[in-house]
């Protein structure tokens, strides 16, 4: 069965950087889009960017550019976002989703999420 | 960014029926078909329930519908039961530099 883990709970420090993991397992790794998204505490969801497992290629949100990553390793099925110079606004539940082919526009699984806490 | 205007909360009886509203705007659930609708348990992962305004995925209870009109999206659940007590969120794709717009989501209740 299809699977996305995220890793755990983050607490860091304003202008620190925090890497979250997504490991896929139950399909083809490559063969779909993955995107990161983010909840705010009392906000709703925020679309972060697009990973194409295949290739590597990238497109963030305008607003993350130049502070977020977005990486994989084929090896391990697995997917990275990372996120510097962080603020207090960026404290959320990070979401890893996987979109559903062929370019669907909806998300058929996600991950558990992870909260990532900025605090000082 | 904008957001796709979903009621706070909505609750019924078991074994009524409840709809789901999602406003947006011409440039999003007015433009295309891509309207899709998730369940969210706390701590948990998101569920996809509806994918381009109507179609329900396999393994997902017919008791759950979608529809649209305009710029409105609908998620119907019919014959309520206890176990769809959870938050649901609808999610447009738009296109552009921020592809997709989301729901402010609703808390259902089952009472």
């Amino acid at each position: 069965q299809v699977q996305l883990v995220q890793s755990g709970a983050e607490v860091k420090n304003p202008g620190a950087s925090v890497k979250v993991s997504c490991k896929a397992s139950g399909y083809t790794f490559t063969t779909y889009e993955m995107h990161w998204m983010r909840q705010a505490p009392g906000q709703g969801l925020q679309w972060m960017g697009i990973i194409n497992p295949m290739n590597g290629d990238t497109m963030y949100a305008q607003e993350l550019q130049g502070r977020v990553t977005m990486t994989r390793d084929t090896s391990t099925s697995t997917i990275y976002m990372e996120l510097n110079n962080l603020r207090s606004e960026d404290a959320a539940v990070y979401y890893c989703a996987r979109e559903n082919i062929p370019r669907a526009k909806h998300f058929d699984y996600w991950g558990q999420g992870t909260l990532v806490t900025v605090s000082s | 960014q904008s957001a796709l205007t979903q009621p706070a909360s909505v609750s019924g009886s078991p074994g009524q029926s409840i709809t789901i509203s999602c406003t947006g705007t011409t440039r999003d659930v007015g433009n295309n078909n891509f309207v899709s609708w998730y369940q969210h348990l706390p701590g948990k992962a998101p569920k996809l329930m509806l994918c381009d305004v109507s179609n329900r995925p396999s393994g997902v209870s017919d008791r759950f519908s979608g529809s649209k009109s305009g710029n409105t999206a609908s998620l119907t659940i019919s014959g309520l039961q206890a176990e769809d007590e959870a938050d649901y969120f609808c999610i447009s794709h738009r296109g552009g530099s921020s592809p997709y717009v989301f729901g402010t989501g609703t808390k259902v209740t089952v009472l």
